[in-house]
């Protein structure tokens, strides 16, 4: 069954901290996997990531892929209260047809 | 398996025509959401409902329509498609309604529309 997982699905820390959320997947014939991160209505994109080893990096936020493993993390260093937000793993396959699975997200709340 | 299920996976439309994508849940949730994922873009919330027999506009819902049918299922229809409409289409289900994080949303496997 294809499944997406994140871990953990909550985080409490303090401002200046370095958080990594985790995201495990089993997708049959996999070909991407995204990171979101919302706080109000609207996810906003912030990575896609297809291949093995090659770290996206954006700011204070990096992301990387293991696709042996079958997992990705997101790292987040020197945390500010604004990334307080629940941070979204999907993940691409293309079975019978391409299809995402969505992680049900962790939430990151980060205290000054 | 429990879930949301969402038909076609894929379409293909010509300008002018209509369609509709339907989303079932059978987990007993009382919100159901329609979103579009458009390249490098986040999700944007297309139309909600709070529980059966009501439904609100989201951020974009403008082209589009929704029928919250029973509790289950919450339809989505395209009157007249305009390429600006290619998008992935994705329904979600949750057991309260939460237009802020969606922790804890359950997502459909979306629908992949092409209008030409």
């Amino acid at each position: 069954e294809d499944k997406v997982v994140q871990s953990p699905l909550s985080l409490v820390v303090h401002e200046g901290d370095t958080v990594t959320l985790n995201c495990s997947y089993e997708v049959t014939n996999f070909r991407s996997l995204l990171w979101y991160k919302q706080e109000k209505k609207a996810p906003t994109f912030l990575f896609m990531l297809t291949s093995s080893g090659i770290e996206k990096k954006s700011g204070r936020l990096s992301s990387i892929l293991d696709k042996k493993e079958l997992f990705s993390i997101l790292n987040i260093t020197a945390t500010q209260t604004g990334d307080s937000a629940v941070y979204l793993c999907a993940v691409e396959g293309k079975n019978t047809g391409n299809q995402f699975y969505f992680g049900t997200g962790t939430s990151l709340t980060v205290i000054p | 398996n429990a879930g949301v299920t969402q038909t076609p996976k894929f379409q293909v439309l010509k300008t002018g025509q209509s369609m509709t994508l339907q989303c079932a849940q059978d987990m007993n949730h009382n919100s159901m959401y329609w979103y579009r994922q458009d390249p490098g873009m986040g999700l944007r919330l297309i139309y909600y409902s709070a529980s059966e027999g009501t439904t609100d506009k989201g951020e974009v819902p403008n082209g589009y329509n929704v029928s919250r049918l029973n509790k289950r299922e919450f339809s989505l229809r395209l009157e007249s498609a305009a390429p600006s409409q290619t998008s992935v289409y994705f329904c979600a289900s949750s057991e309260a309604l939460v237009l802020g994080p969606i922790y804890g949303y359950t997502f459909g496997s979306g629908t992949r529309l092409t209008v030409v």
